[in-house]
């Protein structure tokens, strides 16, 4: 099955810095790659994804890029805001509504004022 | 994207007693729905695939006749933790996959007392 890695599990920033969390996955066969924003108590926030016909997606301050070949994947955050703290999980799955999703062990960043 | 309902938000039950789960997906027809299953500072990991109208899949380290999953309708799946105990304790979180990715239900906050 997939196995995905995330790191790092927690990360500091300050305010105005940019911020980067990287995945791996083991599944060459999965091909969609969504990142997602959770708030304790809360169900996960789709903030982006992308697939594997796409090396690199962008939305504002959020982007993503997808290495295929290595079989990983990073999401860089801009000018980070305190607001953006929260705990961060990537995942990896098929394009197909019935192929489950894997999940990354999560990255809790805290962006200081 | 699909609109995901589940219920309850927070249910409290005593050791040994069974607690049922609803999740419903409003707009869109599922024939797959999937549990995750969260501890404390933990990442989602998946219980189990539901179909509709057959049995669920269940991960390795899942014990089936102690999670009951029912999928009757392409609208309505329901997860059963029967004869519970302090250590079910957990967030469950049912998923519905369609086109656009993945649609998470509010989750269910579960302490077994």
């Amino acid at each position: 099955g997939e196995n995905v890695e995330q790191h790092p599990s927690t990360l500091s920033v300050q305010e105005g810095d940019s911020a980067v969390i990287k995945c791996t996955y083991s599944d060459s066969a999965s091909n969609y790659f969504p990142w997602y924003k959770q708030e304790l108590g809360k169900r996960p926030q789709l903030i982006i994804d992308i697939r594997s016909n796409v090396g690199e997606k962008k939305d504002q301050r959020i982007a993503v890029t997808l290495n295929k070949t290595a079989k990983h994947f990073s999401l860089h955050i801009t000018e980070t805001q305190p607001e953006d703290s929260a705990v961060y999980f990537c995942a990896a799955g098929g394009n197909n509504a019935g192929n489950m999703l894997t999940f990354g062990g999560g990255t809790r960043l805290m962006v200081k004022p | 994207g699909a609109v995901v309902s589940q219920h309850p938000s927070r249910v409290i039950c005593k050791s040994g007693t069974s607690v049922k789960i609803e999740c419903r997906s409003l707009d869109f027809q599922a024939t797959t729905m999937f549990w995750y299953r969260q501890f404390p500072k933990q990442s989602l990991m998946l219980m189990a695939t539901s179909n509709e109208g057959s049995k669920a899949t269940y991960e390795q380290g899942v014990e089936k006749d102690k999670f009951l999953i029912n999928h009757a309708s392409l609208t309505l799946s329901t997860l059963t933790v029967t004869s519970a105990h302090p250590e079910d304790s957990s967030f469950y979180i049912c998923s519905v996959g369609h086109g656009g990715g993945y649609t998470f239900g509010s989750g269910t906050r579960l302490t077994v007392v």
